[in-house]
């Protein structure tokens, strides 16, 4: 079993939907948790980062940190055709050096 | 100010030839990362590096090699390469705790696309 799940997706709205995107995870010890967003053949770069549980709003994204259940949660507000990309959450405990990744969601915003 | 650059973008071999990714940052980073992209996969760590003159094994080292001679630098070796390395290969940089606000965040470079026939 994997880390990290996340649902591949595709997933297609109109513009204006409001966007769920969501990962689980199985190991308790993750603490630092991220959203990062990477459009067709690019590198993926940081749209979101949080540290244990809660909320954190930035614009149109907001992220949300349950560890009593293992989920995480980025909202897309208003979403705009630009806003198609992969979407990769992404997770680290206390001491490690690198991420754990899930497989990401594949966003696509119809005009 | 480039960020992190990969050379090259893309890259066809022959199974068995060998080859070298090159990876540079020009951010002052300490950590220094591999990643693998494949469908379905997500990204996978292959190897990493916390400073000049040390490497060590990710999620899926094998088959693959590689050094740190300058800080600025990180190469990715396939000493053999097979079909299942057909992937895009992502380098990745980020501060250490020691160097300010650490949050892990990684600094991805735009990718090489290497296929292995």
């Amino acid at each position: 079993q994997k880390e990290v799940e996340q649902d591949p997706g595709p997933l297609s709205v109109p513009e204006g939907a409001i966007v769920s995107l969501n990962c689980t995870y199985s190991n308790s010890a993750f603490q630092y948790f991220m959203w990062y967003r990477q459009y067709s053949r690019k590198g993926p770069e940081l749209l979101m980062y949080t540290y244990s549980s809660g909320n954190k709003e930035d614009g149109r994204f907001t992220a949300q940190v349950d560890k009593s259940s293992k989920y995480i949660s980025l909202f897309i507000r208003d979403s705009q055709p630009s806003d198609s990309a992969t979407y990769l959450c992404a997770m680290r405990g206390t001491g490690r050096r690198a991420l754990t990744f899930g497989s990401g969601t594949r966003l696509q915003v119809q005009p | 100010n480039a960020g992190v650059t990969q050379t090259p973008k893309f890259r066809v071999l022959k199974t068995g030839q060998s080859m070298t990714l090159l990876c540079a940052q020009d951010m002052n980073h300490e950590y220094m990362y591999w990643y693998r992209q494949d469908p379905g996969m997500g990204l996978r760590l292959i190897h990493y590096s916390v400073g000049e003159g040390t490497t060590a094994k990710g999620e899926v080292p094998d088959g693959y090699n590689v050094s740190r001679l300058k800080k600025q630098n990180f190469l990715l070796g396939l000493e053999s390469a097979a079909p299942s390395q057909t992937s895009v290969y992502f380098c990745a940089s980020s501060y250490s705790p020691g160097q300010g606000v650490y949050t892990g965040e990684l600094f991805f470079g735009e990718g090489s696309r290497l296929t292995v026939l």
